[in-house]
């Protein structure tokens, strides 16, 4: 029930198109939805998160949609580059409550290669 | 302002021995968690610290794992006597306080190697 299922493993794309990133979760007490982005070598960032008390979330080229009633989330960006090149990990927990907040399930992330 | 410290980045070990990880969180940030990504795996909790507290450790192996995060230091992950599938990158994150709108900052781990 703690799972996130995270598709596609890898994801190619060319410069200028659109890549989606999707996930499904089974724990309906999941109230915070974040994706973060990894570089080689680095840690996660955080990039863009979300809420269920909204359908939809937009910071610059990326964008979280968020399905509550079919438990589902995904991050699309927009005019994509080869700098947005790296694994993108879904994640969710619980916001309720201090000792929650870091407990993050995240998804077996996404591979994203952006062909100039 | 510099982000979360973790070091070594690169640690090699035989079978048996002990790993010592380190991590120090950003300035102002009480809350340390590590996290464990074994490769082509998403990141997996392990243990969330407070200052001198351990607050949540259910994603820690029952054995040979163990962690802390004195007053004074870095918060320390500890793995004794250890085997080949404890190879993995652990990352540390830390955040300014528990709760909401406290997001993750995550180190850039560091890749144990168990030969």
């Amino acid at each position: 029930q703690q799972q996130v299922k995270q598709s596609p493993q890898s994801l190619i794309v060319q410069k200028g198109g659109i890549s989606i990133i999707n996930c499904a979760y089974e724990n309906t007490a999941f109230d915070y939805f974040p994706w973060y982005q990894q570089f080689p070598g680095k840690g996660p960032a955080l990039l863009i998160a979300i809420r269920p008390d909204v359908s939809e979330k937009k910071e610059g080229r990326f964008t979280i949609s968020f399905n509550k009633s079919a438990k589902q989330f995904s991050l699309h960006i927009m005019d994509s580059q080869p700098g947005d090149s790296a694994t993108y990990f879904c994640a969710a927990s619980l916001s309720a409550g201090g000792t929650s907040y870091g407990k993050l399930t995240f998804g077996q992330g996404t591979i994203l290669t952006v062909h100039p | 302002n510099a982000g979360v410290m973790q070091n070594p980045r690169h640690l090699v070990r035989r079978r048996g021995q002990e790993a010592r990880l380190r991590c120090s969180p950003m300035k102002g940030h009480s809350h340390v968690y590590w996290y464990r990504q074994l490769p082509e795996e998403g990141l997996k909790f392990m243990v969330y610290l407070q200052k001198e507290n351990i607050i949540d450790e259910s994603g820690m192996p029952k054995e040979r794992f163990s962690a802390e995060f004195p007053k004074e230091g870095p918060s320390i992950l500890r793995i004794q006597q250890v085997v080949r599938g404890d190879s993995a990158a652990y990352f540390c994150a830390s955040s300014p306080f528990g709760g909401a709108n406290s997001p993750l900052h995550f180190g850039n781990g560091t890749r144990l190697t168990v030969t």
